[in-house]
């Protein structure tokens, strides 16, 4: 258990809706991650959040947002869905930014149908 | 960040050392190597790193060459619960944010 917590477990949904992935880091770390993994795209970082400010972006869409809150929690926002959102979604947090290790989440699967 | 190759996959027996590779030729003066690893659709958890000299953890041992343009991840008595897909990075410690994965090595260990 890496004290990250994700929710929910499983996302159903249809084309065109929008969801929200609630991230809790483990206790202390100021920094959070969002990554995508697909099966035909790996591991891909999607966004980074330091005390409340975004700190970098990577392959992230138009139609995906996120934000972290004052008490740290942070939440990934996907809009317009298509077929290809299917996905795991990870959060991962850290103390600080470049620390060496990055706790990951169990991650929500997304199913668009 | 400096970009890695690694083999695939692999295989090894229970209770063998599991010798992963993983090749860097581009690494810079000030880039660390990482080990991660995930098992089966969990989220990715880290192993060890290293700048230059080899280190040992409870999880591992790292082997860096003396050029550091490659690396081998040793774990030393592979179990059933080590099969997982391992990730090699290189990035530079305490700046950079996020971790760039390729696509690792998925390393099945037979009973």
């Amino acid at each position: 258990d890496s004290g990250v917590t994700q929710t929910p477990k499983h996302l159903i949904t249809a084309t065109g809706q929008r969801v929200t992935l609630r991230c809790s880091p483990r206790s202390g770390d100021l920094s959070v991650y969002w990554y995508q993994q697909s099966l035909d795209q790996g591991l891909q970082f999607l966004i980074q959040y330091y005390n409340g400010e975004e700190r970098a972006k990577g392959n992230i869409l138009e139609r995906f947002s996120a934000q972290q809150f004052p008490d740290l929690h942070s939440e990934l926002n996907l809009s317009s869905l298509e077929l290809g959102d299917s996905a795991l979604y990870f959060c991962a947090s850290s103390p600080w930014t470049g620390h060496y290790e990055q706790y990951f989440g169990p991650g929500t699967r997304l199913t668009v149908t | 960040d400096a970009k890695t190759t690694q083999p695939p996959s692999m295989d090894c027996a229970e209770g063998r050392a599991a010798n992963l590779p993983c090749n860097h030729s581009t690494i810079s003066g000030n880039e660390y190597v990482y080990w991660y690893r995930q098992i089966h659709s969990q989220g990715p958890q880290y192993i060890i790193h290293g700048l230059k000299n080899n280190e040992t953890n409870e999880m591992a041992s790292l082997i860096i060459t003396e050029d550091r343009k490659s690396s081998t991840l040793i774990l030393p008595h592979a179990t059933l619960r080590d099969t997982a897909v391992y990730y090699c990075i290189v990035r530079v410690l305490n700046t950079g944010n996020q971790f760039y994965f390729g696509t690792g090595t998925s390393l099945t260990v037979i009973p």
